[in-house]
């Protein structure tokens, strides 16, 4: 079956510091890729959908020079946290639509980030 | 109005009882609907498609009702391993594009 990983699995860092995030595909092709915030015991919030080759779309409210999206294959999709502040702690999940699915709501989720800023 | 809102948890149960969780969704023109499962700390998991015809895959029962908006789900003959974070989740797109509508989830904690 399809296999999503991510990386890191969690992280610690200061506040003002940088952290990527990278997704990657195992299994198969994403055209298509989302990320998803999940504050605690709060529901998942699409931040941004980035297609593969193209600018990311962003979501209300979140700031695309903060949230770097690269999605410049179609394996590996980053998401990087500029400048990270307590705020910003919360629980990264990137999902991946396979390349050529009939439909997009076959997603693959990833095991997660989960960041906190000092 | 939330977009997505689901009974408030935490369902405590005994192993064996049957466990019913309803959600309720507020755009009409929502095409998809799913039930996830989320283990602590943990990425969420599909769990099954919600179809109008209701579809029941094991000890699980769907139920959707597009006139009212509402999702359910039925587990029968709870295990220990059923304890988890349910989701209810919508989609605006079928077909070829979307990206997933999250409810808060319903906890359920089944005990032995």
């Amino acid at each position: 079956g399809a296999v999503v990983s991510q990386h890191p699995s969690w992280v610690i860092c200061k506040s003002g510091t940088s952290v990527k995030i990278e997704c990657r595909s195992l299994d198969f092709q994403a055209t298509t890729m989302f990320w998803y915030r999940q504050f605690p015991k709060q529901s998942l919030m699409l931040m941004a959908t980035s297609n593969e080759g193209s600018k990311a779309t962003y979501e209300q409210g979140v700031e695309k020079d903060k949230f770097l999206i690269n999605h410049a294959s179609l394996t590996l999709s980053t998401l990087t946290v500029t400048s990270a502040h307590p705020e910003d702690s919360s629980f990264y999940i990137c999902s991946e639509v396979q390349a050529g699915a009939v439909s997009y709501n076959e997603q693959f989720f990833g095991p997660g980030t989960r960041l906190t800023v000092l | 109005r939330k977009e997505v809102e689901q009974d408030p948890g935490p369902f405590n149960v005994p192993e064996g009882a049957t466990v019913a969780f309803n959600c309720t969704y507020s755009n009409s023109a929502s095409q998809s609907f799913f039930w996830y499962r989320q283990d602590c700390r943990k990425e969420p998991k599909l769990l099954m498609s919600v179809y109008s015809s209701g579809n029941e895959d094991g000890r699980f029962t769907a139920q959707l009702n597009r006139a009212s908006q509402y999702i359910s789900l039925l587990i029968r003959d709870s295990k220990l391993s059923d304890s988890a974070t349910y989701l209810c989740v919508v989609s605006l797109y079928g077909g070829s594009q979307g990206n997933l509508i999250f409810g808060k989830g319903t906890k359920l904690s089944v005990k032995p």
